[in-house]
C-alpha cells in the first residue's frame, strides 16, 4: 500500500464550478502538507503548503488538512480554462517528499 | 534570480547504457533533490544532496549515484539502464535554512531506454 493515496480522477468540470482535490496518507511522521500544480511537460510548481491541521487560504485556493483522519484537500472556487492540469499532493518529513500520483483536471469553457 | 534547470531535455538510451543527467540549483539554493516519475504516477524520490553530501536516500538501487558540485549543481548517474527507467527526471532545490524547505523545480529530463 502506498503511503499517499490520491484520489485518481480524471476530472472534467465546467467553467466557474468548485473543485475539490483530495489524498489520504498513512504515516504519521508527516509534518507538511503540500500541493504542486504540473503542467503537461513542465516541472511541479507549488500551490500551497499547510503545516497544522486547518485550513488555508490563497485567492481561490484553500488547503485543508485533517491530521487526526489522515486527510487532506484542496478546494479550487471559479475554476478557470487555466487551471486545467495535473494537481498533485504531496507530504515532507526530513525534508524527503513523497507524492500522490495526481489528479488531471480539465475545466471547460 | 535564475530557475532550476536541467539538461539534457530529452534523452533516448539502450538497454545497459549508462547515462548522465544535470541540474543547475536556484540562485543561493544549497540542497538538490532528484526524483523520478513515470508516466501516469507521482515524482518518486531517488536522493538528496546537501553540501557536496548525499543527504538522504528513497527505494532506488547502487546503480542510481549522484554528485553535487561547490557551486551546488548536480549530477544524476544512472547505469545498466533498464526499461523501467523510462522516465521523467526532476531535479529540485530548496535552501536547507528552516525546517520547511521549498522545493523548486526544474522542467525534468525526459530519458527513454529501448
Amino acid at each position: 500500500q502506498k503511503e499517499v493515496e490520491q484520489d485518481p480522477g480524471p476530472l472534467s468540470v465546467p467553467e466557474g464550478a468548485i473543485v475539490s482535490l483530495n489524498c489520504t496518507y498513512s504515516n504519521s511522521a508527516f509534518q507538511y502538507f503540500m500541493w504542486y500544480r504540473q503542467y503537461s511537460r513542465k516541472g511541479p510548481e507549488l500551490l500551497m503548503y499547510t503545516y497544522s491541521s486547518g485550513n488555508k487560504e490563497d485567492g481561490r485556493f484553500t488547503a485543508q488538512v485533517d491530521k487526526s483522519s489522515k486527510y487532506i484537500s484542496l478546494f479550487i472556487r471559479d475554476s478557470q480554462p487555466s487551471d486545467s492540469a495535473t494537481y498533485l499532493c504531496a507530504m515532507s518529513n526530513a525534508g524527503k517528499s513523497t507524492f500522490g500520483d495526481g489528479t488531471t483536471l480539465t475545466v471547460k469553457p | 534570480e535564475t530557475g532550476v534547470t536541467q539538461s539534457p531535455t530529452h534523452l533516448i538510451k539502450t538497454r545497459g547504457q549508462q547515462v548522465t543527467l544535470r541540474c543547475s540549483s536556484q540562485s543561493g539554493h544549497n540542497t538538490v533533490s532528484w526524483y523520478q516519475q513515470a508516466l501516469g504516477q507521482g515524482p518518486q524520490f531517488i536522493f538528496q544532496y546537501y553540501r557536496e553530501e548525499e543527504n538522504g536516500r528513497g527505494n532506488f538501487p547502487p546503480r542510481f549515484s549522484g554528485l553535487q558540485f561547490p557551486n551546488y549543481s548536480s549530477e544524476l548517474n544512472v547505469n545498466a539502464l533498464e526499461l523501467d527507467d523510462s522516465a521523467l527526471y526532476l531535479c529540485a532545490s530548496s535552501m536547507r535554512a528552516s525546517s520547511y524547505n521549498e522545493q523548486f523545480f526544474g522542467p525534468g529530463t525526459r530519458l527513454t531506454v529501448l
